[in-house]
């Protein structure tokens, strides 16, 4: 069936450093894909979304792509800092939305 | 304004019984999703209400149920508790759910333990 799944289980980076986390998904009629963090104990945090008409979006820090040709999503987190260590997850939504696995991120001091 | 809150944030229940979980969305949002997370299975949707009707449901067995207060309120439920049923169950809740493509905020979930 379709799904949403990530790449890499655990990503580890240097303080400082930019971090990339990638993300699959098979529903080609997905439209509407957003990235959450999750910090222990908590529930998922929103970061960034971005629609199928697009192909990059930027927040503070982040920033989206979005590759339909090949359907990969990206999360790129520039100067990555000890506070962005979380697990990440990607959603699409069409008919409601799914969640891929999760990458867990650690930044190294 | 107030964010997403489920109660309780913690339960320990035995297998064979049932439990209600509550979620009160964010103030004006009509969609409340539901979904489960465990350590192997990650966030898996269980259901989506909006305006008090079930608009989504995902795979899971109909021991999982849940409905939506006129007040945009809801609750689920899981009767017959199973071992595996031990999970944190978080809700989420957007102004015009799934359909519209908007921003779904969580509560902080309540863990629940089967024993």
């Amino acid at each position: 069936g379709e799904s949403v799944g990530l790449h890499l289980p655990t990503l580890s980076v240097q303080e400082g450093d930019n971090s990339i986390i990638n993300c699959a998904y098979s529903n080609s009629a997905s439209d509407y894909f957003i990235w959450y963090k999750q910090e222990s104990g908590k529930g998922p945090q929103f970061i960034i979304d971005i629609r199928s008409n697009m192909d990059k979006r930027q927040g503070q820090r982040v920033t989206v792509l979005l590759n339909k040709t090949v359907k990969h999503l990206s999360l790129q987190i520039a100067a990555t800092q000890p506070g962005d260590s979380a697990v990440y997850f990607c959603a699409e939504n069409k008919d409601d939305m799914r969640f891929g696995a999760g990458t867990r991120l650690t930044v190294k001091p | 304004k107030a964010g997403v809150t489920q109660t309780p944030r913690y339960l320990i229940k035995t297998r064979g019984q049932q439990v209600t979980l509550s979620c009160s969305p964010i103030s004006g949002h009509r969609s409340v999703s539901w979904y489960q997370q465990t350590p192997g299975q990650g966030l898996q949707f269980l259901f989506e209400y909006f305006s008090e009707t079930q608009r989504n449901k995902g795979n899971f067995p109909g021991r999982f149920s849940g409905r939506q207060f006129s007040n945009s309120r809801s609750e689920m439920n899981v009767s017959t508790l199973e071992l595996g049923d031990s999970a944190l169950y978080l809700c989420a809740s957007s102004l015009g759910g799934s359909f519209y493509n908007t921003e779904a905020f969580f509560g902080q979930g309540t863990r629940l333990t089967v024993v």
